[in-house]
């Protein structure tokens, strides 16, 4: 089967760092991705990795290992608007297209 | 500015009664989503258009049914709301299988 694994809580405090790890088990992996999901509000793309290594993106970096069936999200610098549920998404081929496999989210809250 | 576009941002209907929600999008995606998710869930893909061609999910029921007229716009038809259809139910579009951009979201309350 198709599973994604995420924690499903986090704290923080404003201005540290904060990793959010993502495990995944998944037959036709083509690419993982992360989002950023206000309350009530839809999500929003942060990033993509297809190859191993970090990708960096201002405060946000996301990782890959694809022998390992993991990733991260790397937020640095925290602030309060950080707070938000953060969601791993594994794209797999299906068929003749691809779709996208969702984590249940981390609900990060980001403490003054 | 580009974006996609759902309307109405709150719905409320009864049981039974039919509801169309619909999307719009100026990004001129090719390919357009239709996702269902509950509270502290993740979306749930319900069925997607890759181009004209309809990719229903195996487990959406017949309940849900999806139209897309031209490019830029696609409408959600759930022909007989349960109490269990509600939820928010997000439109998202991509060029082809690269990231998807979602729109603000249909909240549904089934009464």
């Amino acid at each position: 089967g198709q599973n994604i694994d995420q924690p499903t809580e986090m704290t923080a405090t404003e201005g540290a760092i904060v990793q959010i790890n993502c495990t995944y088990q998944t037959s036709g992996f083509n690419g993982l991705f992360w989002y950023q999901q206000h309350a009530g509000e839809a999500p929003t793309f942060l990033s993509y990795n297809v190859l191993d290594g970090l990708e960096e993106k201002g405060r946000f970096s996301s990782f890959l290992s694809r022998s390992k069936g993991y990733s991260y999200l790397l937020l640095k610098e925290l602030q309060m608007k950080d707070s938000a549920s953060y969601l791993c998404a594994a794209r797999i081929n299906a068929g003749n297209n691809r779709k996208l496999i969702w984590g249940l989210g981390t609900s990060l809250a980001v403490n003054p | 500015d580009a974006m996609v576009i759902q309307n109405p941002r709150y719905q409320v209907t009864q049981f039974g009664k039919p509801v169309t929600l619909s999307c719009s999008q100026t990004l001129n995606h090719n390919v357009m989503y239709w996702y269902q998710q509950k509270s502290s869930q993740a979306p749930k893909l319900l069925f997607h258009y890759y181009d004209k061609d309809f990719n229903n999910e195996a487990d959406t029921p017949d309940n849900f049914q999806s139209r897309r007229p031209n490019t830029s716009f696609c409408f959600l038809d759930i022909r007989s709301p349960g109490l269990g259809d509600a939820a928010m139910y997000l439109c998202a579009t991509s060029r082809g299988v690269s990231e998807q951009f979602f729109g603000p979201g249909t909240r549904l309350t089934v009464l």
